[in-house]
């Protein structure tokens, strides 16, 4: 079954807004992962938190984590239509293998 | 940077035959996967490799199988194609040590017809 579930399933925004996304998961994880797809390509890693960091920052990203709630979040500021993409999150329990979630559909309007 | 390569982009076979997808990595890494993915149902784990010649069952290994006989590359097989096996197809590799970030290739859309 899938471990990451994110929440809202799809989003639109105009360019230049912020834009969130939700990630929950059921069981203590080693590492959280956020990656994007643009549409018909493969997967991107964009972002790792670790389990004993509560907040990371990559450019435009900012990845927040919650092991007592047991969820993700992930902001793009600033929005550009080159965001427009699927967002996925991955959790990894320390071994080799990631559980990818079910993914945001983001679309940025111009 | 890493390169994760794929053989096909897109694909097209009838249903009963043998299909061979395959991934070729650069960066001499441990681990390789090959997961598929449909749509609501995100990204589901078929089989995973930590080495050559070894290979692990992820979550969905019926009517496939792979190989691994050197490093760099991993194939999966579709024994006998079905509509139902109609899907995008994405291989991934990682380093042996944590945190396993993954890198992957292109995917290649299948269509079994």
């Amino acid at each position: 079954s899938q471990q990451g579930e994110e929440d809202p399933q799809a989003l639109s925004i105009q360019e230049g807004e912020n834009a969130t996304m939700n990630c929950s998961y059921k069981t203590s994880i080693n590492n959280l992962q956020w990656y994007r797809q643009n549409s018909g390509r493969g997967l991107v890693h964009l972002i790792l938190i670790r389990s004993n960091e509560r907040e990371k920052h990559s450019g435009r990203l900012r990845v927040t984590l919650d092991t007592s709630k047991k969820s993700s979040s992930l902001l793009i500021t600033a929005s550009r239509a080159a965001d427009t993409a699927s967002y996925f999150c991955a959790t990894n329990f320390g071994n080799e293998k990631l559980t990818f979630g079910t993914g945001t559909r983001l679309t940025i309007i111009p | 940077d890493v390169k994760v390569t794929q053989s096909s982009r897109y694909l097209v076979k009838r249903t009963g035959e043998k299909v061979f997808l395959e991934c070729v990595q650069d960066m001499d890494h441990e681990n390789m996967f090959w997961y598929r993915q449909d749509p609501g149902l995100g990204l589901r784990l078929i089989y995973f490799s930590y080495d050559v010649k070894m290979k692990e069952k992820g979550d969905i290994p019926e009517g496939y199988s792979v190989s691994r006989e050197k490093k760099e590359r991993f194939s999966l097989i579709l024994e006998s194609a079905s509509t139902n096996q109609t899907s995008m197809y994405l291989c991934a590799s990682t380093p042996g040590q944590p945190p396993y970030e993954q890198y992957f290739g292109p995917g290649t859309r299948l269509t079994v017809t």
